[in-house]
């Protein structure tokens, strides 16, 4: 099946840092790429959607200034946590929408990177 | 808006069957999915069932939907600690007349399986 990873796997850095995580697709090609946060015992919060040569697209209460999202090419998409403080420590992950068979469409999911912010 | 509930905890003996419940709320829906996520680790994509249909089999996995009552569920035959995880179901809706085409997940369901 399609593997997205990530990297770095996990992170810890001081409080007013930036933070670049990485997205890729390994074996496939994804024109759009999603960014999901989850806090601990919750469900992922979708926070934006990437296309790759365009802005990407925020919801609600996330902020674009702090949440920077590069989708410079089909397998790579970036984020990075602008002036980090500790309530941006969460677990972040990417997924990456490939087409199946049949029209299809599904996501396949990163291994998530653990952030946190002394 | 679009919700989608699980139960959040589920607690089985190895070798038994183990039913993972989901009821959403969005009648659009096109596609449901369920994903398993272990320790630590992302998402990963475990079956999805397209909204025509009522059951899909693969394996030791059964899902059932029953569109008119909105419910899904996952059944695991034969459960091994191995299915220890988080069970997250998800809809997606068609995008048309104003509903979302993204995936919304549900609170997740853990598993713990018994020796």
């Amino acid at each position: 099946g399609a593997v997205v990873s990530q990297h770095p796997s996990w992170v810890i850095c001081k409080s007013g840092t930036s933070v670049k995580i990485e997205c890729r697709s390994l074996d496939f090609q994804a024109t759009t790429m999603f960014w999901y946060r989850q806090f601990p015992k919750q469900s992922l919060m979708l926070m934006a959607t990437s296309n790759e040569g365009s802005k990407a697209t925020y919801e609600q209460g996330v902020e674009k200034d702090k949440f920077l999202i590069n989708h410079a090419s089909l397998t790579l998409s970036t984020l990075t946590v602008t002036s980090a403080h500790p309530e941006d420590s969460s677990f972040y992950i990417c997924s990456a929408r490939d087409r199946l068979a049949g029209g299809l469409e599904t996501q396949y999911f990163g291994p998530g990177t653990r952030l946190l912010v002394l | 808006g679009e919700d989608v509930e699980q139960s959040l905890f589920l607690s089985v003996r190895e070798g038994d069957s183990s039913v993972i419940n989901c009821t959403y709320t969005d009648s659009s829906s096109t596609y449901l999915y369920w994903y398993k996520q272990e320790p630590g680790a992302g998402l990963q994509l475990l079956t999805y069932i397209f909204s025509n249909m009522d059951m899909k089999q693969d394996q030791r996995l059964t899902v059932l939907l029953n569109k008119k009552d909105k419910h899904l569920s996952l059944r695991i035959a034969d459960t091994q600690t191995g299915d220890s995880a988080i069970y997250f179901c998800a809809e997606k809706g068609s995008g048309y007349g104003g509903a979302t085409n993204k995936l919304i997940f549900g609170t997740g369901t853990l598993l713990a399986v018994q020796p």
